[in-house]
């Protein structure tokens, strides 16, 4: 089992704000990191460790964190938002790394 | 930037497979290197890292003993020899530069992936 938790799926309308979180011990002390996954292709990073978009990543993306979670809200989503997203950051020994189990975000 | 792997294929249970990853346009040495591998319809598991200069290795509970990563650093190539292959270690296997800052790092470029298939 993963020590990040995320939801399985959500779902938001076109045009919409939505917020996806990833729940975990770590998450006190490291980062996390977003990633954005097509169908048959590699993961991206959408938010990375610093909260930051990389360079040709639209601005409606962006990453927080607070606590124990660490959130990715998409304002004013788009059909091509429709992937899988997959939260990333250290266990709490440090000494290893973890992905949340993914969430599948179905733009209606 | 650019990495691509290779060495993929089907394996039987109990056998081994080699899988390198090729890096280009960015200084090798200075980065750590990490393999992540995505079962079939299944989510992201890390696998294992190394270190730039290859002195520390880390590995996820469920390849520690049976997978090994290292690094060419004259070839910029990394490489994971995965022995004791099982059944559930079917999956596209990803390499990854990890870049990272202060308590947050990540994982950028990736590959493109190459397919293990153990199976009898």
């Amino acid at each position: 089992s993963s020590e990040l938790t995320q939801d399985p799926t959500v779902s938001v309308a076109l045009g919409q704000t939505v917020r996806m979180t990833c729940q975990g011990d770590s998450l006190r002390r490291y980062h996390a990191t977003w990633y954005q996954q097509r169908p048959g292709q590699a993961p991206v990073v959408v938010s990375d460790g610093r909260e930051r978009r990389p360079s040709g990543i639209p601005d409606r993306f962006s990453g927080s964190r607070s606590g124990d979670t660490a959130s990715l809200t998409i304002t004013g989503t788009q059909a091509e938002d429709e992937a899988d997203y997959y939260c990333h950051s250290r266990d709490r020994s440090g000494q290893k790394w973890v992905f949340g189990g993914g969430t599948k975000l179905t733009v209606l | 930037e650019h990495l691509s792997e290779s060495g993929g294929g089907l394996a039987q249970p109990g056998g081994s497979l080699r899988l390198s990853c090729a890096a280009s346009g960015f200084t090798f040495s200075n980065f750590g290197m990490h393999w992540v591998r995505q079962a079939p319809g299944k989510g992201l598991e890390w696998v294992s890292g190394i270190r730039g200069s290859g002195t520390d290795t880390y590995y996820a509970d469920s390849v520690t003993g049976r997978f090994a990563i290292s690094r060419d650093n004259s070839k910029n190539t990394v490489y994971l020899q995965m022995n004791s292959l099982r059944v559930e270690d079917t999956a596209v296997y990803y390499c990854a530069r990890r870049l990272w800052f202060g308590e947050g790092d990540w994982f950028d470029p990736w590959g493109q992936g190459t397919q293990v298939i153990v199976s009898s």
